[in-house]
């Protein structure tokens, strides 16, 4: 089957770098993306990686490592308005139609 | 539209009754999607739409519930008997190109069976 696995919290300063990490399962792999979601909002693309690396966007960088089945987003300079849940997806079956799988979240709490 | 407007964005009904929500998608987005998000869990994933058709709904649960997009465009997502285990936030999104282009979701509509 697949599957993702990400921390359930996390709870890091204003101002610090934090490091949200995620390990999947999947039959086969068409990239790995990472979505935002504040308390009562709408889940909202962050990134998406299909090669291995570091993608950098602004304060936020996302990582892939697909011989380990890794990924991990990277957000510096935290911000209060930072804090919200965050979710690695992979596509759902085979081939890429935009159907994902998602895990369960990792809520990120910024603390002045 | 400016993004994925669902209605209602709170729906209040008691067990048995039938419910429909509905989705409206970014104006030209040819994929169209459903979730269903319950507390402390991720997106769950429930039907996809490529134009008008149905092109994968393996997620509905069972077949209380359907799901239809006449046009190719707004989508209404439907639940009869309902059961108190259906609550949840319904979740749709919508997308310029089917897995190439991200998913861009609506604030989903809370529904609650009491």
């Amino acid at each position: 089957g697949q599957s993702l696995e990400q921390p359930s919290e996390v709870t890091a300063v204003e101002g610090a770098i934090v490091q949200i990490n995620c390990t999947y399962q999947t039959s086969g792999f068409y990239g790995l993306s990472w979505y935002q979601q504040h308390d009562g909002g709408a889940p909202t693309f962050l990134s998406y990686n299909a090669l291995d690396g570091l993608e950098e966007t602004g304060r936020f960088s996302s990582f892939l490592s697909r011989s380990d089945s890794y990924g991990y987003l990277l957000l510096q300079e935290l911000q209060m308005k930072d804090s919200a849940s965050y979710f690695c997806a992979v596509p759902h079956g085979s081939g890429n139609t935009g159907k994902l799988i998602f895990g369960q979240g990792t809520t990120l709490q910024v603390k002045p | 539209g400016a993004g994925v407007s669902q209605t209602p964005s709170n729906k209040v009904t008691e067990k048995g009754k039938y419910v429909e929500l509905r989705c409206d998608p970014i104006s030209g987005h040819t994929a169209l999607y459903w979730y269903r998000q319950s507390l402390g869990q991720g997106p769950e994933f429930l039907i996809y739409f490529q134009g008008t058709g149905a092109a994968d709904d393996s997620g509905l649960p069972n077949d209380r519930f359907f799901a239809v997009r006449p046009e190719g465009s707004v989508s209404t997502l439907k639940i009869q008997r309902t059961e108190r285990g259906d609550s949840a936030v319904y979740l749709c999104a919508s997308s310029s190109d089917a897995g190439r282009s991200p998913l861009h979701f609506g604030n989903g509509t809370r529904l609650t069976v009491t």
